[in-house]
């Protein structure tokens, strides 16, 4: 098993509409949690970390279930700009600071 | 503030030269990583310093990979000899403190093409 699975997509999705990505880890242990963001050949970057409560960012809102291992992005109202790839990123247990990327999501926003 | 330096930005080479990759951290910044992006295996950790200092490289995937971090503002990747499967996206990137929860910042990475 992959220790971070993603479902590669692509998601092709009209502006305005609402979707979601999905993520599970296959490390109990994980302790933190995120959602980066990278653009076509580009750098990723942190869009929002994961919180045991689930937390929102304007139009982002990410969840964490630790009982099923399972992390989710949810995109309402997308705009052109969100067209991009978003990796599932956990923590390493025993290795402090050092994460683990997910292959990531494309996701495709048109008009 | 300037955000984590690499370079080169594009490096293409024969198989069998040697390739070294350049990254400069963000200053105050104490944990730098190395990590190779490809489309089959995605974005890999390869090693990590905190204080300059290597604590894992398990993800390195042999010898002929090595990397340095001779001061707390710059870091090497090394690969000797180079082989075709070598070709990939090499990221840097840095990050403060200890916490897991510290965002790491990547350099806009160098794109290596080994022919």
């Amino acid at each position: 098993r992959k220790e971070v699975e993603q479902d590669p997509g692509p998601f092709n999705v009209p502006e305005g509409a609402t979707v979601a990505f999905n993520c599970t880890y296959s490390n109990s242990a994980s302790q933190s949690f995120f959602w980066y963001r990278q653009d076509c050949r580009k750098e990723p970057k942190l869009l929002m970390s994961v919180y045991s409560s689930g937390n929102e960012d304007g139009r982002f809102t990410a969840q964490l279930n630790r009982a099923s291992q399972y992390i989710s992005l949810l995109i309402r109202d997308s705009k052109l700009s969100d067209s991009a790839t978003y990796l599932c990123v956990v923590n390493i247990p025993q290795a402090g600071t050092a994460l683990i990327f997910g292959k990531g999501t494309t996701l495709s926003v048109s008009s | 503030d300037a955000g984590v330096i690499q370079s080169p930005r594009h490096e293409v080479t024969e198989m069998g030269q040697e390739v070294t990759l350049r990254c400069k951290p963000i200053s105050g910044h104490d944990y730098l990583f190395w990590y190779r992006q490809t489309m089959m295996r995605g974005l890999e950790l390869l090693i990590y310093f905190n204080n300059n200092v290597p604590i894992d490289d398990s993800g390195m995937p042999e010898d002929r990979f090595s990397a340095k971090m001779p001061n707390a503002s710059f870091s090497t990747l090394k690969i000797q000899p180079s082989e075709p499967r070598d070709s990939a996206v090499y990221f840097c990137a840095s990050s403060f403190g200890f916490s897991s929860y510290n965002e790491q910042f990547f350099g806009p990475g160098t794109r290596l093409t080994v022919l």
